[in-house]
Order: C-alpha cells, then structure tokens, then sequence
C-alpha cells in the first residue's frame, strides 16, 4: 500500500550546520506530500507541503520540493537553530482519507 | 488562528474501564480523524468521520471504538473496555475540505495510559 519512508535518527547537528533529513514515498497515484513537526510536549504542526510533482513547500527556511522521477520529499534546512530540536514527520496523503506517515526524525540542534 | 484542541491532555485509567476523549475541530471544517501513536512508534490512522458517519477505518478501529459527533463542535473518540495496549498518544484532526491536496490540522493529543 502506499506509505512514506523517512531516515530514522536521531540526528544531531551543531547550531547552523545544513539539515537534510530523507523521506521517499510509495503510491499508487498522486499523493499530496507533506512535513509536519512535533515540538517537545506539543502535537503535530504543519511544516510544509506540496500537492504535486515538482512543487516546492517552504516553510520557516525548511523546504522540500516533491520529486516524482526519485519518489521523494527531502527536508531541508541551510541554517539550524536550536528551537529546531523536534521531531519531524514525513507524511502522504494519497485518498483524501487516512495520511500514512513516516517514523519521524528526532533532530536535536546543538549549541 | 483557529486550532483543533483536544481534553484532556493527559489521561490515566484501568484496564477494561471505557475512556472517551474529546475534540473540538476547528469551526468551518467538515472531515474528522483520530489517529494514534504508539510510544516510539509511528503515527497510525485510525478513523475518518464526515456527514456523521464514518467514511473509512483501519483495522486498529475494531468494535472496540466508536466516534461521535454528539453536537455541533465536539467530536469524541470512546474505548469501551481498554486494554493495556491501548496506551498511547491520541491526536484529533480536522480538515476543510475532503481532497488530499487540503491540509489535515492536528491537536495537541491525548496521551493514554491504560493501567
């Protein structure tokens, strides 16, 4: 069935090194793709998303562009913060119903 | 900005006791979800709600759960006798609209603990 595949982690990266955490995806169709983030205590926020193939979402300096031809949707970010430490979820949304995510990346950022 | 809030945030019960949590999705929105997660383990879907009926499950909703809307604002995920592996943190959501190019809002999640 469709599903997404994230980099596990945790990753730990140094106040404004480069971020780039993987997801690729499975689906049938045309899945919308999406980046959510969890902040320590908090639920799920919306990062970013892309409804189709070669659609870029940006969000707070993170983006991800959807790429059909690699099956993937890679997070990235030029410049880390500390209050980036989070947990991101890599997630699809391929029949307007339940939205398959990924296992989450734990990104710590370090001072 | 409107959110999806979710009570109560934390929830201790004992096995087989019935524990329903509650939602209230943002105003305007028509599609309902639960979904869980597992301590450690990945988000899972769990039910789609819309026209006050289900539209879809996993096979993690058995007879077990239920849904309700019961009024205009609130919407209520039951477990009738829960079981330790019920334990877990369960998000409420809601969307606009049903297409999938639509964002889905979360709460802010009940977390579950089944003694």
């Amino acid at each position: 069935g469709d599903s997404v595949t994230q980099m596990e982690g945790p990753v730990t990266l140094s106040e404004e090194a480069f971020l780039t955490i993987n997801c690729t995806y499975t689906a049938t169709g045309y899945p919308s793709l999406f980046w959510y983030v969890q902040y320590p205590g908090e639920g799920l926020q919306l990062l970013l998303k892309a409804t189709k193939a070669d659609d870029k979402g940006s969000n707070k300096g993170f983006e991800a562009t959807y790429r059909k031809e690699t099956t993937s949707f890679h997070l990235e970010k030029g410049s880390v913060q500390v209050s980036d430490s989070a947990v991101y979820f890599c997630a699809l949304d391929p029949n307007n119903n339940d939205m398959r995510f990924g296992a989450g990346t734990r990104l710590t950022v370090k001072p | 900005e409107p959110e999806v809030t979710q009570t109560p945030s934390h929830q201790v019960t004992q096995m087989g006791q019935e524990v329903i949590l509650r939602c209230v999705p943002i105003s305007n929105h028509l599609y309902f979800y639960w979904y869980r997660q597992i301590l450690g383990q990945k988000v899972e879907f769990l039910v789609s709600f819309y026209n006050n009926e289900i539209s879809e499950k996993s096979e993690i909703f058995d007879d077990q759960f239920s849904v309700e809307r019961p009024d205009g604002s609130n919407f209520t995920l039951k477990i009738r006798s829960t079981k330790l592996e019920d334990s877990a943190m369960y998000f409420c959501a809601s969307r606009l609209l049903g297409d999938r190019r639509e964002t889905q809002y979360f709460g802010p999640g009940t977390r579950l603990l089944v003694l």
